[in-house]
């Protein structure tokens, strides 16, 4: 079956820092890839996306590239803010007819200090 | 513009009782999704219904029933709740062009003492 498998948190990394945050998946097929993010006391949110091999998907400064080769789809950001701060989760989609059901990793939290 | 709310949003049961987290969309979406949240566990899904009438059963459907009553709202249901089902649940809706993004509610947070 499918799966996402992100590196364990906590990060804590001081304002300005460089971000780094390691997804890798199995999947059958050709899925989509996620990012989400959930500030705290708050539903996930879509970061970004990409839907095919070597797509970069992009937004508020994060990227992240889908690497077929190595199935992997790590999340970057050159200069981190405060707040960043939250928990983000790496998933894919299974996409059927007309709907899609996504598998989640099991969230990094990110702490990001003045 | 709403989106996806969820009621309620926090509650305290004792074991063996029932209750049922209600779900609507203002999205006009046809797929809706059930999931919960657990420490350490990421996100799994419950159940979800592709579209109105039809519910399908997800990795972790055990203790749990779902009702699709219209297009817009989708119920879980715990008809004998445990402690083990205390979590944090998530109502979300896929959008209808299949892109696999969700659209999630803000989460309620049950306790099952």
């Amino acid at each position: 079956g499918n799966s996402v498998t992100q590196m364990e948190g906590p990060v804590t990394l001081s304002e300005e820092a460089f971000l780094t945050i390691n997804c890798t998946y199995t999947a059958t097929g050709y899925p989509s890839l996620f990012w989400y993010v959930q500030y705290p006391g708050e539903g996930l949110q879509l970061l970004l996306k990409a839907t095919k091999a070597d797509d970069k998907g992009s937004n508020k400064g994060f990227e992240a590239t889908y690497r077929k080769e190595t199935t992997s789809f790590h999340l970057e950001k050159g200069s981190v803010q405060v707040s960043d701060s939250a928990v983000y989760f790496c998933a894919l989609s299974d996409r059927n007819s007309g709907y899609s059901t996504l598998t989640f990793g099991k969230g990094t939290m990110l702490l990001v200090s003045p | 513009n709403a989106g996806v709310t969820q009621t309620p949003k926090f509650q305290v049961l004792k074991t063996g009782q029932s209750m049922t987290l209600q779900c609507a969309q203002d999205m006009n979406h046809n797929s809706m999704y059930w999931y919960r949240q657990d420490p350490g566990m990421g996100l799994r899904l419950i159940y979800y219904s592709a579209s109105e009438g039809t519910t399908d059963k997800g990795e972790v459907p055990n203790g749990y029933n779902v009702s699709r009553l219209n297009k817009r709202e989708f119920s879980l249901r715990l008809e004998s709740a445990a402690p083990s089902q205390t979590s944090v649940y998530f109502c979300a809706t896929g959008d209808n062009f299949n892109t696999g993004e969700l659209f999630f509610g803000e989460g309620s947070r049950l306790t099952v003492l």
